[in-house]
């Protein structure tokens, strides 16, 4: 089964530019979750999709939003962009909780690297 | 904030076991313990999870102890490419959007 895919893997914007990021769930997942990291804040809840509704928000600016389509692929994106949003932006899928899976354990994509010049 | 307390560092010599601590004394009774890790710019990779039985996988074993205040996660033979950033978190059984919250981790470094 393929894992959490992120396109793209490496983006390089300008201050003031808007940017979208792409991430696909492993088949089956309903839950995906966007996360920042950076070296000074480390791993930061962004965001988390359900059934193509947000069901939880973490502490960023409006700049920041998000989408889930009906197929449980995202997207995020950033409007205004600041030197400060350079970060690794990681994605996590995860199945709902049944009889058959025990808990929402969360498979992360391999990132995507936005750098801000 | 994180819910629980890991070392910064931890080296280990290749071919030993590797024993990583996590305090999580705040642990709820529906709350699990998760592990990952995330080697250099990865993204983090899901190691084990366990509510309160010791559990065991082809990658670790998970030890969590009886009041479920802490646990370790034992890497039983560490390789080089074991050296990575360990984290330790703890999430109800059902996140219904509850976010993982990740602390600083443990850095391993697992030395030749």
């Amino acid at each position: 089964k393929a894992g959490v895919t992120q396109t793209p893997r490496y983006l390089i914007k300008t201050r003031g530019q808007q940017v979208t990021l792409s991430c696909s769930p492993i088949s089956g997942h309903r839950s995906v979750s966007w996360y920042q990291q950076t070296p000074g804040q480390g791993l930061q809840f962004l965001f988390e999709y359900f059934s193509e509704t947000q069901r939880n928000k973490g502490n960023f600016p409006g700049r920041f939003s998000g989408r889930q389509f009906s197929n449980s692929r995202s997207e995020m994106n950033v409007s205004t962009l600041e030197l400060g949003d350079s970060a690794l932006y990681l994605c996590a899928s995860s199945f709902p909780v049944s009889r058959g899976v025990l808990t929402d354990t969360q498979y992360f994509g391999p990132g995507t690297r936005l750098t801000v010049l | 904030d994180a819910k629980t307390t890991q070392p910064p560092s931890m080296d280990c010599a290749e071919g030993r076991a590797a024993n990583l601590p996590c305090n999580h004394s705040t642990i709820s009774g529906n709350e699990y313990v998760y592990w990952y890790r995330q080697i250099h710019s990865q993204g983090p990779q899901y190691i084990i999870h366990g509510l309160k039985n010791n559990e065991t996988n082809e990658m670790a074993s998970l030890i969590i102890t009886e009041d479920r205040k802490s646990s370790t996660l034992i890497l039983p033979h560490a390789t080089l490419r074991d050296t990575a950033v360990y984290y330790c978190i703890v999430s109800p059984r059902d996140n219904y959007g509850q976010n993982f919250v990740f602390g600083p981790g443990t850095r391993l470094s697992v030395l030749p």
